[in-house]
């Protein structure tokens, strides 16, 4: 099972700065990697999937980079409905998901 | 637009079965894998396995297999979960999602509202 490791657990921001949330793979999945953002009390998201490919209706400051192992989430000038938990999902060997990413 | 209305929240006792109910509409219920995703409280989602509609093909995550049952109507447009006995350790939320393409691995562009299961004695 391929295990995603996202960092850091917490990222404290105010709005208008920049969000950089990691992603690292277990073992390379090419570009078969997502994004999703979950607010308290709903389902997640699709944000970005294919590593860089924004879902329908997601906002031009949210983007995703990398490739192999190591894949990138940016959330450039926070909004205040941003802060929430982003988790990451591969699809290259089965599905699995990463942990979270709290940005507070 | 497409909707996944999933079934109230549930309370059970250990031992009990049930079975949870994901109503699709706004697209081709048969056309697209429907997800199972179980999210116990503070962690990261975990995909459960998924389902075809279209011919009730099914793939269980490994740890999942024999512990639940996933089936399809496709007469009307629903997905379910089944659990034959329940144990405390099934509390969790549970949504249901559409792949965002036609392959049963996928990202999930969709979700229903989750179905909260407490089993508790």
């Amino acid at each position: 099972e391929i295990v995603l490791t996202q960092s850091p657990a917490t990222l404290s921001l105010s709005p208008g700065e920049t969000a950089t949330l990691s992603c690292r793979a277990s073992q390379g999945v090419t570009r078969y990697l997502a994004w999703y953002q979950q607010k308290p009390g709903q389902a997640p998201r699709l944000l970005i999937y294919d590593a860089s490919n924004r879902a329908t209706g997601i906002p031009a400051r949210f983007s995703g980079s990398g490739s192999g192992t190591d894949f990138t989430l940016t959330i450039n000038s926070l909004e205040p409905e941003d802060f929430a938990v982003y988790y990451c999902q591969q699809r290259s060997n089965s599905v699995t998901f990463g942990q979270g990413t709290k940005l507070e | 637009d497409v909707q996944l209305v999933q079934s109230a929240a549930e309370v059970k006792k250990p031992g009990e079965s049930l079975t949870i109910s994901c109503e699709a509409s706004g697209y081709m219920f048969s056309n697209y894998w429907i997800a199972w995703v179980r999210q116990l409280p503070g962690k990261g989602p975990e995909w459960m396995g998924v389902i075809y509609p279209g011919d009730s093909d099914t793939r269980y995550r490994s740890s999942f297999e024999g512990q639940v049952t996933f089936s399809a109507d496709k007469s009307i447009n629903t997905a379910y979960l089944q659990w034959r006995s329940l144990e405390a350790s099934d509390s969790a939320m549970y949504y249901c999602a559409r792949t965002r393409d036609a392959n049963g691995y996928s990202f999930l562009a969709f979700w229903g509202q989750g179905t909260a299961l407490t089993v508790s004695s």
